[in-house]
């Protein structure tokens, strides 16, 4: 079957860094997405893996390992602003995409 | 802002209603997906649409239904509207199926 899992809720502090993990499951794989939501609030797309290894962009880096069927978000520099649910969801082959429950972030001043 | 509009942004309505919510997709996508997001859960997909035609179906109710027109924008229906209907129902488009999707604002629907 196709299964995501992430952890349902992280806690970190303003200015430190912290790593949100993605584990999957899923028949095929063609890529991993990562997306941020604000509570009541559309989903932002923020990256997407093809390829294994790391992907940097500002704050944020995104890390995929395709043999493994593991993924992680990093953020750095952590912001307030940066509390927030972020999902993770993968691109299976010939099907659609399925989306993890998502992380929930709070960030301590 | 994704692009991807929604209307209307708020929807409140009684039981056995029914409502028609509506979406437009960003300009050159022809792929349409409608999610539902009860409070505290995560997305849940309900149906897509490719270029007028329906590509794959999710968790979606047999009260619901869409439909994505020539002009390439879509319409979720749902009727017999029960109070466990009440959620955010975001829509999202894209270019091609299983590409990067951009989500709309979302149209909050309570059912009273």
């Amino acid at each position: 079957g196709q299964n995501i899992d992430q952890p349902t809720e992280m806690t970190a502090t303003e200015g430190a860094i912290v790593q949100i993990n993605c584990t999957y499951q899923t028949s095929g794989f063609n890529g991993l997405f990562w997306y941020q939501q604000h509570a009541g609030e559309a989903p932002t797309f923020l990256s997407y893996n093809v390829l294994d290894g790391l992907e940097e962009k500002g704050r944020f880096s995104s890390f995929l390992s395709r043999s493994k069927g593991y993924s992680y978000l990093l953020l750095k520099e952590l912001q307030m602003k940066d509390s927030a649910s972020y999902l993770c969801a993968v691109n299976p082959i010939e099907d659609k995409i399925i989306f993890g429950k998502g992380t929930r972030l709070h960030i301590l001043p | 802002d994704s692009g991807v509009t929604q209307t209307p942004k708020h929807l409140i309505t009684a039981t056995g209603q029914r409502v028609t919510l509506r979406c437009s997709p960003r300009s050159g996508d022809l792929s349409v997906y409608w999610y539902q997001q009860s409070l505290d859960q995560g997305l849940q997909f309900l149906i897509q649409y490719y270029n007028g035609e329906e590509r794959a179906k999710g968790n979606i109710l047999e009260r619901f239904s869409a439909q994505q027109f020539p002009d390439l924008h879509s319409e979720l229906n749902l009727s017999s509207l029960e109070l466990g209907d009440s959620a955010l129902y975001f829509c999202a488009s894209s270019v091609r199926q299983q590409e990067t999707q951009y989500f709309g604002p979302g149209t909050r629907l309570l059912v009273l």
